[in-house]
């Protein structure tokens, strides 16, 4: 089956952690998206990716980081410099980066211990 | 914001009637899509628009864009229970930033 998958589907951040969300995709997308969403909200663009070993920062990239190794997967990791880091963290991958139907993964939500 | 509205914020029917969410943007656009989220999951795309498009069908659903408006609305038919989810409108502008901006999406509940 092909798909978008994310792990976990909740994790826990102490005060001065840092954490990876994982994001993985066998459909051969070139491109990638993470997406923070708080409630009631709609989607907030974090980083995304077009290619391998390139990304972008997003609307609100400041206190995440994210690499792109591989073309399935593009990890997010969400640093201790995010002070407001509880959200719903959404990845999406697309066939190229022109506004193309995304598709996305079931979502990791992040909360603060 | 560059994030558009979309209105009702939310909306509450009756198995059968049809629900009508509408979204508004900010900018000229390539093409507007509609996603639906179940509470807790991830979005699931429903259909695309194109800007040269006016009406778009899949299945009981039919969606308009009226770009002089900078308008899109989403119309559900004869709605299911099975429906009930947010709906988000998202497009991609035009010029060289060709990001997906959302919409803040509409909440609809069908009840049985």
């Amino acid at each position: 089956d092909g798909g978008i998958t994310q792990s976990p589907k909740y994790l826990f951040r102490k005060e001065g952690q840092n954490v990876t969300l994982s994001c993985e995709q066998n459909l051969n997308h070139d491109a990638m998206y993470w997406y923070r969403q708080d409630p009631g909200q709609g989607l907030r663009l974090i980083y995304y990716s077009q290619i391998v070993n390139d990304f972008q920062k997003g609307d609100i990239a400041e206190g995440y980081s994210v690499s792109r190794e591989k073309k399935e997967s593009f990890p997010l990791t969400v640093t201790s410099a995010q002070k407001n880091p509880t959200a719903f963290y959404l990845c999406a991958s697309s066939i190229a980066q022109r506004g193309e139907t995304q598709y996305f993964g079931p979502g990791t939500r992040l909360l603060v211990l | 914001s560059q994030q558009g509205e979309e209105d009702p914020q939310a909306l509450s029917i009756q198995e059968g009637e049809n629900a009508t969410m509408n979204c508004s943007y900010k900018t000229s656009i390539n093409n507007l899509q509609w996603y639906r989220q179940n509470s807790g999951r991830g979005l699931v795309h429903l259909i695309l628009i194109r800007s040269n498009e006016r009406e778009k069908h899949s299945g009981r659903l039919r969606v308009t864009l009226d770009t002089s408006k900078k308008s899109s609305s989403l119309l559900i038919t004869a709605s299911r229970a099975a429906d009930t989810a947010s709906y988000f409108c998202a497009w991609e502008g035009r010029g060289n930033n060709r990001k997906l901006i959302w919409g803040l999406g509409t909440s609809l509940a069908v009840n049985p």
